[in-house]
């Protein structure tokens, strides 16, 4: 079974600057998807970036980027330029390989973001 | 345009009394699914469905029941609610390709509310 970790259960940040957020995982799979998911105070679950393990190259959207580091199964987001509109609950995610089985996301615990004006 | 619906958003509800939470997604998806989020616990899937008349267990199903007669829907039916069900609730859709895992869609949310 696979264990999504995320150990800030809280952070705050001065609108524009930038925020880093870990996420670490266990699984025994080489192939799967990792994925930050954004919840704002609307409560819609909102991708943010995905990540499929076989590819080397690190994901970025926009002002969003990850870091992963498949050998130490971790899987930061940086958040660069924060807006005030990044305050939000951001959840780490990680989806298996479909092989026509559940396509379950084994989600973390969650890290609540503020962006200070 | 491509949504998840799930009604309704809010339910406050007597322990012991059945209900049902409506799911509908209008993409043609294969696969559902139902999660529960609590504070400091994420996001825990209930049950999901493959297909039509195809649903399993999540890590959570007590106290759960779904169903599947059609591909855009999948109802989850708490048939004696209980105060430890009060919860935010979750529908997820996603097309099943074989390769990989697609984007998940997610409804509004349901916050139930067990007295």
């Amino acid at each position: 079974a696979q264990t999504v970790t995320q150990s800030q259960p809280e952070m705050s940040v001065q609108e524009a600057e930038t925020v880093t957020l870990s996420c670490t995982y266990d699984t025994s799979e080489n192939n799967y998807y990792l994925f930050w998911y954004k919840q704002p105070p609307s409560r819609q679950m909102i991708l943010v970036i995905r990540q499929e393990a076989y590819k080397q190259q690190n994901a970025t959207e926009n002002r969003f980027s990850v870091n992963f580091q498949k050998a130490a199964k971790s899987f930061s987001l940086k958040i660069s330029d924060s807006q005030l509109g990044d305050t939000a609950m951001y959840f780490c995610a990680f989806g298996p390989i479909s092989n026509f089985g559940n396509e379950k996301l084994t989600f973390g615990t969650g890290t609540r973001l503020t962006i200070i004006p | 345009e491509a949504q998840v619906t799930q009604n309704p958003r809010y339910l406050i509800t007597v322990t012991g009394k059945k209900l049902t939470v409506t799911c509908s997604q209008n993409m043609n998806h294969e696969y559902m699914s139902w999660y529960r989020q609590d504070p400091g616990l994420g996001l825990r899937q209930i049950y999901y469905s493959m297909n039509v008349e195809v649903t399993d267990k999540g890590d959570v199903p007590e106290g759960y029941k779904v169903s599947r007669k059609e591909k855009r829907n999948f109802p989850l039916i708490l048939e004696s609610p209980s105060p430890n069900q009060t919860s935010l609730y979750f529908c997820a859709s996603s097309s099943v390709t074989g390769e990989m895992n697609t984007e998940a869609f997610f409804g509004q949310g349901t916050r139930l509310t067990v007295v």
